[in-house]
C-alpha cells in the first residue's frame, strides 16, 4: 500500500533512446509533481499537475513531456535521451501543505 | 539563482549531541518552510514544517527556529542518534489557496553523520 509509487526504480539506457517513468499515488491528493535530483543531490522541480491540468512547467527541455491521465497518475516521457539527463527523478503528490515523495527512479544514460 | 541557501554542506555530530542546520531565504513571499529527511535510495520525507506566524515549532527531538526579520530558519536535532544520519533539506514555498503548495524550492542539502 505504497502511497506514491514509481516504476521503474532503475533505468539504464543508451543515448538517443526514448523512455517513460510512471507514477501513481493512492493518497487522494490533487497535485502531483516531478522533481529531478542531480548528482550533487540538488532537488529541482520540473512539472506540477493539479487535477490533470499542467500548473508548473519549469525551464525543462521539450524532450521531457509529462502526462496525467487522471489525478492519481503522472507519467514522464523523455525523448532523445542525453548523458546530462542522468539523475534521480522523484514523483511527489500533495494536498495543502506537505509533499509525499516516491522512492525515485535512477536514470542512467550511457 | 539560489533562493534558499543551506549550511553546512556536511556535519558530523557525536551521539547525544545537538545537530544544527541553517537556511536563509530571499523571497519574502515564502510562507511555508518544511524540512525533509532523505535516506540513501529513498525519497525525501517530511520531517517538520513551520509557518512564519510562529518563531519556533517542536516535534519530539526536532525543533525549527524561525527568524522572519532575518529571513532565516534552522533545524535543531536534540540528543542526536546514529539513526538520524541522513541528508537533510530545508525548503520554502508559497501556499496557494486553490492548489495548496506551490513548488518547493529546496536548499542544497546537509549530509548529517552521527558518530557513536
Amino acid at each position: 500500500d505504497t502511497a506514491v509509487s514509481q516504476t521503474p526504480k532503475y533505468l539504464v539506457t543508451q543515448m538517443g533512446n526514448d523512455k517513460s517513468i510512471k507514477c501513481e499515488q493512492n493518497l487522494g491528493h490533487d497535485t502531483m509533481y516531478w522533481y529531478k535530483q542531480d548528482s550533487k543531490k540538488f532537488l529541482k522541480i520540473m512539472f506540477s499537475y493539479n487535477n490533470k491540468e499542467l500548473i508548473i512547467n519549469e525551464t525543462v527541455p521539450n524532450r521531457f513531456s509529462p502526462k496525467s491521465p487522471d489525478k492519481a497518475h503522472l507519467n514522464l516521457h523523455i525523448n532523445s535521451l542525453e548523458l546530462g539527463d542522468s539523475a534521480v527523478y522523484f514523483c511527489a503528490s500533495s494536498r495543502g501543505s506537505g509533499y509525499t515523495f516516491g522512492s525515485g527512479t535512477r536514470l542512467t544514460v550511457v | 539563482q539560489q533562493q534558499v541557501k543551506q549550511s553546512p554542506q556536511s556535519l558530523i555530530v557525536q551521539k547525544g549531541g545537538i545537530s544544527i542546520i541553517n537556511c536563509a531565504y530571499e523571497n519574502t513571499a515564502f510562507d511555508y518552510f518544511p524540512w525533509y529527511q532523505q535516506f540513501p535510495g529513498k525519497g525525501p520525507a517530511l520531517l517538520i514544517a513551520i509557518r512564519p506566524d510562529v518563531s519556533e515549532k517542536k516535534e519530539g527531538r526536532f525543533t525549527i527556529s524561525f527568524n522572519k526579520s532575518a529571513k532565516q530558519f534552522s533545524l535543531h536535532i536534540m540528543d542526536s542518534q546514529p539513526g538520524d544520519s541522513a541528508t537533510y533539506f530545508c525548503a520554502a514555498s508559497v501556499m496557494r489557496s486553490n492548489f495548496g503548495n506551490e513548488k518547493l524550492t529546496f536548499g542544497t542539502g546537509t549530509r548529517l553523520t552521527i558518530i557513536p
